[in-house]
């Protein structure tokens, strides 16, 4: 059964700093793999979108990689401001029309 | 273009009551999934719809029952609600499979049984 985590649950950082967040999963036989970004009481709104093909998606500051011999994709945001803060979830499409999620990182970025 | 639209955004409901939450979305769609979210959990599945007329159990169907009520439409109902299905349920839909495609999600309901 894939399982995909995300580590840490929660990151603090300055305005201005470059972050990495991270997703692992157990399964390397994915069609793709998003990232969705979720405000407090909101819906999720998808940033970026990897097929199993790619190795990488950019939007703007955002910079998604994957490397599924490692089980692995890392979130890249640039020059991170306050508007950042939300929480940011990976999710990975598998067999059977099935998606998996992350319990997502908790980022704030602070002024 | 709303997207994907979902109502109640909020509901208390007592042990036993039955309500049904509606979704639509406007994107011509094939696809839409219900799921509903815990905390420190990631996204569930309940059930989805691949398309018009056809509906399939997701991971944790136990307690609802859905309708796919023409493409634009699919309500998620609970016959007799329990504490356990205190969460927060969302909408999705996407063009083809999940698995594939990108999906696009509703602001949600958060729904609470006393």
């Amino acid at each position: 059964k894939q399982e995909v985590t995300q580590i840490p649950a929660a990151l603090s950082v300055p305005e201005g700093e470059n972050l990495v967040l991270n997703c692992s999963f157990t399964d390397s036989a994915i069609y793709n793999l998003q990232w969705f970004r979720q405000d407090p009481g909101k819906g999720l709104t998808s940033l970026l979108l990897i097929q199993s093909s790619q190795r990488e998606q950019t939007s703007g500051r955002l910079n998604a990689s994957l490397d599924k011999s490692s089980g692995r994709s890392t979130l890249y945001i640039a020059a991170s401001q306050p508007g950042d803060s939300a929480t940011y979830l990976c999710a990975v499409g598998v067999g059977n029309n099935d998606m998996r999620f992350g319990a997502g990182t908790r980022l704030t970025v602070k002024p | 273009n709303a997207g994907v639209t979902q109502t109640p955004k909020f509901q208390v409901l007592k042990t036993g009551q039955s309500m049904t939450l509606q979704c639509a979305q406007d994107m011509n769609h094939n696809s839409m999934y219900w799921y509903r979210q815990d905390p420190g959990m990631g996204l569930r599945l309940i059930y989805y719809s691949a398309s018009e007329g056809t509906t399939d159990k997701g991971e944790v169907p136990n307690g609802y029952n859905v309708s796919r009520l023409n493409k634009r439409e699919f309500s998620l109902r609970l016959e007799s609600a329990a504490p356990s299905q205190t969460s927060v349920y969302f909408c999705a839909s996407s063009a083809g499979p999940r698995a594939v495609h990108e999906q696009f999600f509703g602001p949600g309901t958060r729904l609470t049984v006393l």
